[in-house]
């Protein structure tokens, strides 16, 4: 099936841990993301590539860090997990952007993370 | 900077019209979209409309924007249980190709 795909779907474990959440795309498109959605459903863009480059880094503390091996994924790893990083995570593509600017996103099925 | 507005929990009754509604700062946006989350899983496009139009239909969905209000809304009509969800509005503009400004959500609950 064409979509995008993200492991582990649910992810429980101690505080203070490493952990890394994985996506991959295989709509051929340029662009990913990871989002964040906390208990209030509110939804924060954490990071965005394009083809593999860094283009958006809103705000998030150093312990998180995106990895892009090749344009088809975007890996996510956490180091010292807290208590506040519980939420569910998305990891989101979208095709090239033209002179438009017409930006559908495709979103994984999202991975649920709790910090105990 | 850019931000989306939305009210944020919606009630319904089973065959009513909904009626959810969106406001945007952002002058130089280009697209507005409107994205359906179903529980448990991720957002879903739904429609969209380019900024020079005011109205977008497709089936039981209307789309309104009104440019000089920044104000969009988007209408189901007949709603059933399967329309509850949360309704996502977001907005790209020219400005900044590549990201979408996404609202809080609306969580749209229709009761039998």
């Amino acid at each position: 099936d064409t979509a995008v795909s993200q492991t582990p779907k649910y992810l429980v474990t101690q505080m203070g841990n490493d952990k890394s959440i994985k996506c991959e795309q295989n709509l051929g498109h340029d662009t990913m993301y990871w989002y964040k959605q906390d208990s209030k459903k509110f939804l924060k863009i954490m990071f965005s590539y394009n083809n593999k480059e860094l283009i958006i880094n809103e705000t998030v503390p150093n312990r998180f860090s995106p990895k892009s091996p090749d344009k088809a994924h975007l890996n996510l790893h956490i180091n010292s997990l807290e208590l506040g990083d519980s939420a569910v995570y998305f990891c989101a593509s979208s095709p090239p952007t033209d002179f438009s600017s017409y930006n559908e996103q495709f979103f994984g099925p999202g991975t649920r993370l709790t910090v105990l | 900077g850019e931000d989306v507005e939305q009210s944020l929990f919606l009630s319904v009754r089973e065959g009513d019209s909904s009626v959810i509604n969106c406001t945007y700062t952002d002058s130089s946006s280009t697209y507005l979209y409107w994205y359906k989350q179903e529980p448990g899983a991720g957002l879903q496009l739904l429609t969209y409309i380019f900024s020079n139009m005011d109205m977008k239909q497709d089936q039981r969905l209307t789309v309104l924007l009104n440019k000089k209000d920044k104000h969009l809304s988007l209408r189901i009509a007949d709603t059933q249980t399967g329309d509850s969800a949360i309704y996502f509005c977001a907005e790209t503009s020219s400005t900044n190709a590549g990201k979408s400004t996404f609202g809080d959500g609306t969580t749209l609950t229709v009761k039998p």
